[in-house]
């Protein structure tokens, strides 16, 4: 089954520090997401990716965060100055065209912040 | 704004025994629900999901319920195993909004 791939699995940074976390979508897909989870807490949506722009973005995601497709298969997501409260599992998601289809999930990268 | 709850928390079972979680939601306006696994400090597979003119769907042990009108869904697992412990969470999807989860039921069976 295809999948969505995520790296690094797991990333230690200084509080301060630039991080980018990378995500290979599925191939076909056409709409990309960033997800975070907070320990203990529900999965929180960051921000969509449709069309080589944001769809949509929540109010977690200010001005310190920003995505980027580089190329026709990676997707990334940039924290410029990491706080202590940035640390969390950050799923990268994809979906085909169509509200029909099932959104997948990568492994997701762990980031803590020290 | 959806809310998504799902209830219970937790629950430990002994293995063999047949169980149902819970998912409320706020909104019916909704495309599909998805169910997901989430194993501990894993991600998140998906494990069902259910278009908005479905009532059900079903994998192996698994069946997933729907009704939009109401704003409720249920996963039904038959015959508990061990190694169906991990958190299940539940999330909607309108349109090409975001999904909406719900804080997952952490599930126990004990062999």
């Amino acid at each position: 089954e295809p999948e969505v791939t995520q790296t690094p699995s797991h990333q230690v940074t200084q509080m301060g520090q630039e991080v980018i976390l990378r995500c290979v979508p599925i191939s076909n897909h056409l709409y990309f997401y960033w997800y975070r989870q907070i320990l203990g807490q529900k999965v929180e949506f960051l921000v969509s990716f449709y069309n080589n722009e944001i769809s949509e973005k929540s109010e977690i995601f200010d001005d310190q965060f920003s995505v980027e497709r580089p190329d026709g298969s990676n997707f990334t997501l940039k924290i410029r100055s990491t706080k202590l409260e940035d640390s969390a599992m950050y799923f990268c998601a994809s979906k085909a065209q169509g509200p029909g289809n099932t959104i997948y999930f990568g492994e997701g990268s762990w980031l803590t912040v020290v | 704004k959806q809310e998504v709850t799902q209830i219970p928390a937790a629950l430990s079972v002994p293995e063999g025994e047949n169980l149902v979680l819970n998912c409320s939601f706020t909104d019916s306006a909704i495309y599909n629900l998805q169910w997901f696994r989430q194993d501990p400090g894993k991600g998140l597979t998906s494990l069902l999901l259910i278009q908005s003119s479905q009532r059900e769907q079903t994998s192996g042990r698994l069946n997933a319920s729907l009704d939009k009108s109401s704003g409720r869904s249920t996963l039904y697992i038959a015959a508990s195993q061990p190694g169906d412990s991990a958190t299940y969470l539940c999330a909607v999807y309108s349109g090409n909004t975001p999904l909406v989860f719900g804080k997952g039921t952490r599930l126990s069976v004990i062999a």
